[in-house]
C-alpha cells in the first residue's frame, strides 16, 4: 500500500513570497490533515478535511494560509505572503473513517523562510 | 494551550535499558496514541489506548493511562539503537482531531 505522498521535500523562499505544498493521501482515506511542526515542538493541526469539506480550520492563519482539497483526494496548502515565523515542517496525514483517528503521515515539506 | 505536555524533554540511555516517557493532557479524551518520529521523517503510529483501558502492550511497548490524573506513560523495554527518535503522545476526542504533545527526544547509545 502506498503511503502519504508530499512534495516538495524542501523549499527555501524569501519573506513575502508565496509557496504551495502538495499532498496525496492513502487511497480511500476520507480524512486529510495538514500540520505545522516548528523545530522542537509537536505537530499543530492547521486544517482537517473530510472528503472535500473542511471540518476544522480553527488554527489556520486565514489571512495568509489557504488550503483546498478538490475532488476529495489531493490537497494543496498555500502560504501567501510568507513570514519568517512560517519556517517549519509541514506535514500531511490521512486517516480512514472509523479507525479511531489513527493517522498516517507523509515525510513532510521543510520550509525555510529567509 | 491544549497541547499535551511530555517529560522528559530528552532522554539518553544505553542499549538494553528501559525508557519511560510521560504525557499529561488537560481535556477529556476518547483515546490516547503514541507516535514515533525519526529525524527528518513523518510520524509513525505506535499504539492506541482507549479511555476505558488502563494498560496496553505491543511487542516491547507498554502504555498506561490514568484518566483521573489525565496522564499516560510509554515504556520501551530492552531498547535498541534503532529506537532513537522523538516520541509524541496524541490525544483524541469526539472528532477525528488529534492534539499532540511536546515530544520526548530519546537517544539510545549502542
Amino acid at each position: 500500500e502506498a503511503g502519504v505522498a508530499q512534495s516538495p521535500r524542501y523549499k527555501i523562499i524569501e519573506k513575502r513570497q508565496s509557496v504551495a505544498f502538495w499532498c496525496n493521501p492513502i487511497s480511500g482515506h476520507a480524512t486529510l490533515y495538514w500540520y505545522q511542526q516548528i523545530l522542537g515542538q509537536g505537530p499543530k493541526l492547521l486544517i482537517q478535511f473530510q472528503n472535500n469539506g473542511v471540518v476544522d480550520d480553527s488554527q489556520l492563519p486565514k489571512d495568509r494560509f489557504s488550503a483546498e482539497r478538490l475532488k476529495g483526494v489531493d490537497s494543496t496548502l498555500k502560504i501567501q505572503p510568507a513570514k519568517l515565523e512560517d519556517s517549519a515542517v509541514y506535514l500531511c496525514a490521512s486517516s480512514l473513517r472509523g479507525t479511531k483517528n489513527i493517522q498516517y503521515f507523509g515525510a513532510g515539506t521543510r520550509l525555510s523562510v529567509l | 494551550s491544549q497541547q499535551g505536555e511530555e517529560d522528559p524533554q530528552a532522554l539518553s540511555i544505553q542499549e538494553g535499558e528501559n525508557a519511560t516517557m510521560n504525557c499529561s493532557y488537560k481535556t477529556s479524551i476518547n483515546n490516547l496514541q503514541w507516535y514515533r518520529q525519526n529525524s527528518g521523517r513523518g510520524l509513525v503510529h505506535l499504539i492506541l489506548i482507549r479511555s476505558n483501558e488502563r494498560e496496553k502492550h505491543s511487542g516491547r511497548l507498554r502504555v498506561t493511562l490514568d484518566t483521573s490524573k489525565k496522564s499516560s506513560s510509554l515504556l520501551i523495554t530492552a531498547s535498541r539503537a534503532a529506537d532513537t527518535a522523538s516520541y509524541f503522545c496524541a490525544f483524541g476526542g469526539a472528532t477525528n482531531k488529534l492534539i499532540f504533545g511536546t515530544g520526548t527526544l530519546l537517544a539510545v547509545q549502542p
